[in-house]
């Protein structure tokens, strides 16, 4: 089944660690994105990619960090630098980042920070 | 930066009751999405639409654009408790993204 895949599910870490969130996608879409989803946020802009080896920021962009070295694949890096990073992280593709192209979530991952 | 807002943050209804949600935003949007994300899921595309005044159901769901391209709605007819979730606007204009609204909770009680 295509699809797109977020791991881990839940993420636990200390304060002062950097953490990298996984995000892969089989449905040979262009675009990637990186989403945080806070209660009564809706969801937030972190990054986005539309072509491999290419990415710009989001609203949300500091405190955080983004490859795209390949097309199936969007990993995020939280670091150190982020105020606040315990959220709902979500990954979604589109098949050509345009305003045409209906999002496609992963699963989430729920990262805490203590 | 640029804003969706979106009412009622919260809503309870009776089972068969309708329900709507609405989304509002200062910009001329190019077009707007809506999602739907079920308790503990991720947001799952449901629409879009792209005409000034445009309508689309499906099934007991009715979306509207509003002549302006400035807001929109979504209607339940009828609510089930598969209906239970938040509803999400994402509007799109100049910039290469969407901007999601705050999402409107849905409960349905039996």
């Amino acid at each position: 089944d295509g699809g797109i895949t977020q791991s881990p599910k839940y993420l636990f870490r200390k304060e002062g660690q950097n953490v990298t969130l996984s995000c892969e996608q089989n449905l040979n879409h262009d675009a990637m994105y990186w989403y945080r989803q806070d209660p009564g946020q809706g969801l937030r802009l972190i990054y986005y990619s539309q072509i491999v080896n290419d990415f710009q920021k989001g609203d949300i962009a500091e405190g955080y960090s983004v490859s795209r070295e390949k097309k199936e694949s969007f990993p995020l890096t939280v670091t150190s630098a982020q105020k606040n990073p315990t959220a709902f992280y979500l990954c979604a593709s589109s098949t050509s980042g345009g305003a045409d192209s209906p999002l496609h979530f992963g699963n989430g991952t729920r990262l805490t920070v203590t | 930066g640029q804003q969706v807002m979106q009412i009622p943050q919260y809503q309870h209804v009776q089972e068969g009751e309708d329900f709507t949600t609405y989304c509002n935003s200062s910009t001329t949007l190019s077009n707007i999405q809506w999602y739907k994300q079920r308790p503990g899921g991720h947001p799952v595309f449901l629409i879009q639409l792209v005409k000034s005044g445009e309508v689309k159901k499906q099934k007991r769901l009715t979306f509207q654009f509003g002549e302006a391209k400035k807001n929109s709605s979504l209607h339940i007819t009828a609510t089930q408790t598969t209906d239970v979730g938040t509803y999400f606007c994402a509007g799109w204009w100049a910039g290469n993204q969407f901007y999601f609204g705050t999402g409107t909770s849905l409960t349905v009680i039996p």
